[in-house]
């Protein structure tokens, strides 16, 4: 999992404003993922991405968007329609099998 | 869809002592079992996993369990050392298509010197 990176490591977002939340590997990975993590609870999915220009809505889009132009970058964008966004997000990759190896995750705070 | 319930959510223990987390999955056709651990503040770390064609792994002090028929798996900690202590989390999916993991509530586990 040393090959996956998040940045930033912290970022503020102010009221209406949309951030890009960065997410990149070099493992080679097909597969890809963004969870949301609230302070003491599991992850919830957001979206997961197969294979480049492909990707899935998982169980709290809403207020989320993504891209996957190439296969080792996966950007989560926070828009201004997420009125909650405060939590830690963790990126995932995963090879063509199961296991999803975690990024070291962006802790995204509201001003 | 999938549900993973995971108990229990908090477990003190003293050191040298066994722990022993347990999850329930409710898709009879999930496949894959990983396990998780998270220090705080860090990312979580993969432990161990198993799959459904084999009903028990280990790994040093770490063991995973399966029971296809019940539905259930559970993680055994074996000598508990105060390095231990973290949350843990238990996910199942089903292999195929996009594998999505569907996780647990978390169990945190305190090991006392």
């Amino acid at each position: 999992d040393g090959g996956i990176t998040q940045s930033p490591k912290y970022l503020f977002r102010k009221e209406g404003q949309n951030v890009t939340l960065s997410c990149e590997q070099n493992l080679n990975h097909d597969a890809m993922y963004w969870y949301r993590q609230d302070p003491g609870q599991g992850l919830r999915l957001i979206y997961y991405s197969q294979i480049v220009n492909d990707f899935q809505k998982g169980d709290i889009a809403e207020g989320y968007s993504v891209s996957r132009e190439k296969k080792e970058s996966f950007p989560l964008t926070v828009t201004s329609a997420q009125k909650n966004p405060t939590a830690f997000y963790l990126c995932a990759s995963a090879p063509g099998g199961e296991t999803q190896y975690f990024g070291p995750g962006t802790r995204l705070l509201v001003l | 869809g999938e549900n993973v319930e995971q108990h229990p959510s908090t477990l003190s223990v003293q050191e040298g002592d066994s722990a022993v987390i347990k999850c329930t999955y409710s898709d009879s056709a999930s496949n894959y079992f990983p396990w998780y651990k998270q220090e705080l503040g860090k990312r979580p770390q993969l432990i161990i996993d198993i799959r459904s064609n084999v009903g028990e792994k280990k790994d040093q002090r770490i063991a995973v369990t399966l029971n296809k028929t019940a539905k259930h798996f559970s993680l055994h900690i074996t000598e508990t050392q105060p390095e231990d202590s973290a949350v843990y989390f238990c996910a199942a999916s089903i292999s195929g298509g996009y594998n999505k993991l569907i996780f647990g509530a978390g169990t945190r586990l305190a090991v006392h010197p």
